[in-house]
């Protein structure tokens, strides 16, 4: 079993929807968790980051951490077309190594 | 500007070469990485150096040899390239920070795509 599990998807929505993407790990040691977004050709880049259990929001971007069921999700309101991309959920323990899910490609068309 | 910027870019060549990737960083932060995209998108850690010092080292070929002359800059080079490191390198810094220490999110560079023919 991975340490951290991710749906690859490809999840495709109309603009407008709401966006929901999951991961779920096994390691309780993870305290810190991240959302990475990636465009084609890109490296990813930073979105969320929040530490242990609770709610953050970030205009159309909530990301929500139950370390209790081992679950994070990240939603995005109103998705546009810009958003079509890549997300990675991540998580470490606070020490040197992150470690990635496989990431959701995401496709939301006008 | 960039932050993490990372050479080439593009790298195909053919089996049994050898090969450089560099790394720089302007964030001034004290920790870099090494991580291999594959063709599923998946990232994997490769290398860590903190402070020049190497701290993590994952079980990657030792045809891979990274190298930090400072803080701020990270080379991978690659010995007698396979067919199997096909793959997006990317480079990454961090800080470690804070009262109870710990690691700041990553920072990534837009990769280097290697093919080997």
């Amino acid at each position: 079993q991975k340490e951290v599990e991710q749906d690859p998807g490809p999840l495709s929505v109309p603009e407008g929807a709401i966006v929901s993407l999951n991961c779920t790990y096994s390691n309780s040691a993870f305290q810190y968790f991240m959302w990475y977004r990636q465009y084609s050709r890109k490296g990813p880049e930073l979105l969320m980051y929040t530490y242990s259990s609770g709610n953050k929001e970030d205009g159309r971007f909530t990301a929500q951490v139950d370390k209790s069921s081992k679950y994070i999700s990240l939603f995005i309101r109103d998705s546009q077309p810009s958003d079509s991309a890549t997300y990675l959920c991540a998580m470490s323990g606070g020490g040197f190594k992150t470690i990635f899910g496989a990431g959701t490609r995401l496709f939301v068309k006008a | 500007d960039t932050a993490v910027s990372q050479t080439p870019k593009y790298l195909v060549t053919q089996m049994g070469n050898d090969k450089s990737i560099k790394c720089e960083q302007n964030l001034g932060h004290d920790t870099m990485y090494w991580y291999k995209q594959d063709s599923k998108k998946f990232l994997k850690i490769m290398f860590s150096y903190n402070n020049k010092e190497l701290i993590i080292n994952e079980t990657v070929p030792n045809r891979f040899s990274p190298k930090s002359p400072d803080k701020a800059h990270l080379n991978l080079h690659i010995n007698s390239l396979e067919l199997g490191d096909s793959a997006v390198y990317f480079c990454a810094s961090s800080q470690r920070t804070g009262r109870i220490s710990y690691n700041s999110p990553l920072h990534f560079g837009n990769g280097t795509r290697l093919t080997v023919t």
